[in-house]
């Protein structure tokens, strides 16, 4: 596509259900990335893809969270047992390379609620 | 650990007038270093970035910054701003294993 693509663009769910969110890169794209941002704060990183391989997870906040991309291309982020506190901006982005160095292009994101 | 401060939450500025935003990095090896834009209901845009050379950067939409290690700093500067700069503007730290970290922004309004 034209651009990177994230579905849906708002979720709104109860507390304890599991939410997947999805994220279409740019078609070509070796790196996908995940932020979680907050209202009034930057993106905070989640973790990141070269391909279908996920080299760090650090950024994910509990084991409550987990992403992957298993053919190198679209991927998801799932949240179990959603909590008030994962209510936040859900951005995906891709880049082209693999280095740190190449330009991230971001999505619209999800806005995730959890009541 | 890496961080960055944006000490400006909001800036006012009339059009026409000079912009500088300040960003503030914490990172023990040479950075890189990244400008965004975020517009309401849009995703972040990259403005400009600097990994090594030249420490003064061009990017888009007439901004520049320059990289100062001795004040790890990396402040964006516009000579004349326009209405449509308005905007979310994010300063980011990144390392070679792909490990990014944002401010926590600075809001521009533009008065005409």
């Amino acid at each position: 596509g034209a651009g990177v693509s994230q579905s849906p663009r708002y979720k709104v769910t109860k507390r304890g259900q599991d939410v997947t969110l999805r994220c279409d890169p740019i078609s070509s794209h070796a790196t996908l990335y995940w932020y979680q941002q907050a209202l009034g704060q930057g993106p905070e990183f989640l973790t990141y893809f070269n391909y279908e391989a996920q080299p760090d997870k650090s950024g994910l906040p509990s084991d409550r969270f987990s992403a992957e991309r298993p053919e190198g291309s679209i991927s998801t982020l799932t949240i179990q047992r959603t909590e008030q506190r994962d209510s936040a901006m859900y951005r995906c982005a891709s880049s082209l390379g693999l280095a740190a160095t190449d330009t991230q292009y971001f999505g619209p994101g999800t806005r995730l609620t959890v009541l | 650990a890496q961080s960055v401060t944006q000490p400006d939450i909001h800036i006012t500025v009339s059009e026409g007038a000079s912009l500088e935003l300040r960003c503030n990095y914490s990172y023990g090896a040479t950075p890189y270093l990244f400008w965004y834009v975020q517009s309401p209901g849009q995703g972040l845009q990259l403005l400009l970035k600097y990994f090594s050379g030249d420490t003064l950067v061009q990017g888009i939409k007439g901004f520049e910054a320059e990289f100062k290690r001795s004040q790890s700093s990396f402040n964006l500067r516009k000579p004349s701003v326009h209405w449509s700069d308005a905007a979310e503007y994010f300063c980011a730290v990144g390392n070679t294993g792909n490990q990014f970290y944002f401010g926590t922004g600075t809001s521009l309004t533009v008065i005409p």
